[in-house]
């Protein structure tokens, strides 16, 4: 099976600009969570979508959002990006049900503001 | 609310010597619990697993046991190799919320 793809691997933004990342997990993985890696906070968890619906969300602020489509594919928006905001996105795919809810990452996007 | 704890790092070992790196939990309920590897420049890879009391994961020399009474799940090798250098972050899961709460990580650098 193909692992977790993500895309782009590497951006560079302005402060104010917006972006999207994406993530395509593994296939007939239902369940796509989001992660932000910092040097300072660590591994702090964005959001989780299961068949296209946020099933979960961290405490981060509106500009950041997801979907979900009908093929499991995610995708990341973070608009008004401000300096904070570059951190390595990470993409977790899982079949997401009671017994079998392991994550597998891919190798995520790193993302600078500057 | 839930949290894990892991041992401050970095961790200096050399080759062949025993790793324990500690992991314990504050959880309401009933967690999973997990042990993942990010090696340099890549992503997270799941390591071992264990879905309840008692139960002991294990893979490429790993091993770690779920303990419920003393909420912990040290991960341990017998005799570690310099490609194990890495950052080791000890996670759990409700399975109530699907989401995974982390610990800081712990740096290993293996000196051969």
């Amino acid at each position: 099976k193909a692992g977790v793809t993500q895309t782009p691997r590497y951006l560079i933004k302005t402060r104010g600009q917006q972006v999207t990342l994406s993530c395509s997990p593994i296939s007939g993985h239902r369940s796509v969570s989001w992660y932000q890696q910092t040097p300072g906070q660590g591994l702090q968890f964005l959001f989780e979508y299961f068949s296209e619906t946020q099933r979960n969300k961290g405490n981060f602020p509106g500009r950041f959002s997801g979907r979900q489509f009908s093929n499991s594919r995610s995708e990341m928006n973070v608009s008004t990006l401000e300096l904070g905001d570059s951190a390595l996105y990470l993409c977790a795919s899982s079949p997401g049900t009671s017994n079998s809810y392991e994550q597998y990452f891919g190798p995520g996007t790193r993302l600078t503001v500057t | 609310g839930n949290s894990v704890t892991q041992m401050e790092g970095p961790v200096t070992l050399s080759e062949e010597a025993f790793l324990t790196i500690n992991c314990t939990y504050t959880a309401t309920g009933y967690p999973s619990l997990f042990w993942y590897v990010q090696y340099p420049g890549e992503g997270l890879q799941l390591l071992l697993k264990a879905t309840k009391a008692d139960d002991k994961g294990s893979n490429k020399g790993f091993e770690a046991t779920y303990r419920k009474e003393t909420t912990s799940f040290h991960l341990e090798k017998g005799s570690v190799q310099v490609s194990d250098s890495a950052v080791y972050f000890c996670a759990l899961l409700m399975d109530s919320n699907y989401q995974l709460i982390w610990g800081a990580g712990t740096k290993l650098i293996i000196k051969p």
